[in-house]
């Protein structure tokens, strides 16, 4: 199975600050045909199911603010929040899609500082 | 829009077979451009997958092989809905579950609807 390991597995942001989260998996989730990661980005707040937000590692889902982006290739990835804000208080989950099954990553919790 | 809705006990006695239904509103479980997945939630194991169904000329299932040997997950054309059972039941199978469908296109992916999840306990 593919690992998915995620940093920090918390961190707390000032308000209008960047949180950045970290998404490496245990090998590569780029398919060379068609040059695509086989990476999403995910969102839960308590009582919720997961909603995605980025999916192909850097597109965004309709409807997602664009003060969310996805960023990275091959083993690497990066969630960003531009500017934070309360209602984006939630736990965030990397995902692969590349080979089932299909895998998580453990969790980063984002908080207000 | 999408949506799925979950049904199914809450309670399952040890040994027995857990069983949950997803019904689909806004799209068909026939679907060429879909799939219809299971994972579950539990603070001990994390997010899992447990599986999926999806038809491409014929029905396709892919399986968990930490579970394959005791879940089936079944589509109803019928009612327009597919299905989760988990037989011989234990107490490390307590877990919130998911269906989620999952777009299967190159300009989309990813698992982009959700099930509201059911708490599903496995106790005497």
């Amino acid at each position: 199975d593919i690992v998915m390991t995620q940093s920090p597995d918390s961190l707390a942001v000032s308000l209008g600050e960047r949180a950045t989260i970290n998404c490496k998996s245990s090998q590569s989730v780029l398919y060379s045909s068609n040059n695509k990661n086989y990476l999403a980005w995910y969102q839960q707040k308590p009582g919720q199911p997961l909603k995605l937000l980025i999916y192909w590692a850097s597109a965004r889902e309709s409807g997602v603010p664009d003060r969310f982006s996805g960023s990275g290739s091959g083993t690497d990835f990066t969630l960003t929040i531009s500017s934070l804000r309360p209602e984006d208080v939630a736990l965030y989950y990397c995902e692969q899609y590349y080979r089932i099954p299909w895998t998580f990553g453990q969790g980063t919790k984002v908080e207000v500082k | 829009q999408v949506q799925l809705h979950q049904s199914g006990p809450g309670l399952v006695k040890p040994s027995q077979t857990l069983s949950l239904t997803c019904a689909i509103s806004g799209d068909s479980v026939s679907s060429n451009r879909a799939a219809w997945n299971w994972i579950r939630q539990s603070p001990s194991r994390g997010l899992e997958w447990l599986g999926r169904t999806y038809y491409r000329s014929k029905w396709i299932n892919d399986y968990a092989l930490s579970v394959k040997s005791r879940i089936n997950i079944n589509p109803d054309t019928f009612r327009n809905q597919f299905s989760l059972e988990v037989n011989s039941a234990t107490p490390e199978d307590t877990a919130v579950y998911y269906c989620a469908r999952e777009e299967q296109q190159l300009t989309h992916a990813g698992l982009d609807s959700w099930g509201q999840g059911t708490l599903v306990t496995v106790s005497s």
